[in-house]
Parts: C-alpha cells; sequence; structure tokens
C-alpha cells in the first residue's frame, strides 16, 4: 500500500524559504518509473504543479516557479524534500506531494494528505 | 489563468449523465495523454482517469474519458449526490516541459 505524507511548518514569514518533507512508503523512488511530485492548492483556487523528481534523479520544474524551487531525494529515507525561496503571501496554499509512476503515464496516482502553509508577517 | 480550459461550474439531477470539458493546445492535450481528477470537499484530489480514457482499480464504471484533437471530456452517467466534487483535467506541456491543470469544474448534484 502506497501512502505519503507531508511536513513542514504551517507559517512562515515573507522572504523566507520554505521546506516541505514528503515521507513515503509501499515504494522506492530507486525502481525504474517511479516519481514524486509536488503541487499546491490555494484557497479556493486550483490546483498548480510546483515541481517533479524521477527515480533517475531528473527533475522538471514549474517554468515560472522554477528559479526559487529545488526539489531533492533521499532514497535512503524515503523522503523527498521541496524548498521555496522568497516566500510571499500569494504563496500560501495547500502543499500535496503524489506519488507518479510509467505504468500510469505518470500521473499522480497518490496523493497525501496535504499540508498547509500560510505566509506572513 | 490556466492553460488548460473547464467550465468553472456544472450541474445535474441524480441519474442524469454529465460531462465535463478541458480544452486545450498542441503542446499539450494535442500531443499528450489527458488525466482526470476528483476532489471532494476538504479533501486531497484522487485520481480518477489516466492515460485519457484509464479507470484506475476502484474507480466506477460511471466515470468515463475521451480525448479528441486538442480537447478531452470527462462524462459521468448515473449521477449520485456523492458525486458532487472539483474536478480537474490535467496533462504534460511539451513546450512549457511540465504539468498543466485545468482550473477545475465545480460539479453541484441538484
Amino acid at each position: 500500500q502506497i501512502t505519503l505524507k507531508e511536513s513542514g511548518p504551517t507559517l512562515v514569514k515573507p522572504t523566507q524559504t520554505l521546506t516541505l518533507t514528503c515521507t513515503f512508503s509501499g515504494f522506492s523512488l530507486s525502481t525504474t518509473g517511479v516519481g514524486v511530485g509536488w503541487i499546491r492548492q490555494p484557497p479556493g483556487k486550483a490546483l498548480e504543479w510546483l515541481a517533479l523528481i524521477y527515480w533517475d534523479d531528473d527533475k522538471p520544474y514549474s517554468p515560472s516557479l522554477k528559479s526559487r524551487l529545488t526539489i531533492t531525494k533521499d532514497t535512503s529515507k524515503n523522503q523527498v524534500v521541496l524548498t521555496m525561496t522568497n516566500m510571499d503571501p500569494v504563496d500560501t496554499a495547500t502543499y500535496y506531494c503524489a506519488h507518479t509512476e510509467q505504468l500510469k503515464n505518470y500521473a499522480f496516482d497518490i496523493w497525501g494528505q496535504g499540508t498547509m502553509v500560510t505566509v506572513s508577517s | 489563468q490556466s492553460v488548460l480550459t473547464q467550465p468553472p461550474s456544472a450541474s445535474g439531477t441524480p441519474g442524469q449523465r454529465v460531462t465535463i470539458s478541458c480544452s486545450g493546445s498542441s503542446s499539450n492535450i494535442g500531443s499528450q495523454t489527458v488525466n482526470w481528477y476528483q476532489q471532494l470537499p476538504e479533501t486531497a484530489p484522487t485520481l480518477l482517469i489516466h492515460s485519457n480514457n484509464q479507470r484506475p482499480s476502484g474507480v466506477p464504471d460511471r466515470f468515463s474519458g475521451s480525448k479528441s484533437g486538442t480537447s478531452a471530456s470527462l462524462a459521468i452517467s448515473g449521477l449520485q449526490s456523492e458525486d458532487e466534487a472539483d474536478y480537474y483535467c490535467a496533462a504534460w506541456d511539451d513546450s512549457l516541459k511540465g504539468w498543466v491543470f485545468g482550473g477545475g469544474t465545480k460539479l453541484t448534484v441538484l
């Protein structure tokens, strides 16, 4: 059974750096064809894809946020970490991590519960 | 402004069939497969349809997906009250080199 859980601060100040951790079980990020992505959703708004990391360490980023994002994986700990620099109140959102695999054409098939991050001074 | 365009709302009565459209371009829907996600109130999204028309295990066959050219559709037949949710389409965009989502459609069961 695949599960994912996001963790990190619930409140960050403007200009600070946000670090979110996705801890997962039920699969390995060293398995060919597997990946973990991050998607966010501002309150009352649509989903927005942020970044993705594959088993082979390929790391596509959202073009509009690429300069602020870094995604890394720790295969031994079954964790994926997303950092976002220079946080702004418009970055207030629920942040989700999700599993993806080649068998489903890399659709996000299993999602974490999400973690709400508020950006405010 | 989302890259993929969905109607903001849709509605139907129990038992009816409703469809939700998703319009894109040659760099996304026109050249890649489409996925659909369901988001029940106050919950995380779940995968409803992948690869245009494939249902993951556990998804009722009342849900179906299709694609033609640069547009895709999600159909829900035999509408039930528990189908009241937000629905999002998504596809990989070859130009942006990333995933793009629709703006979401809020489905109301009257």
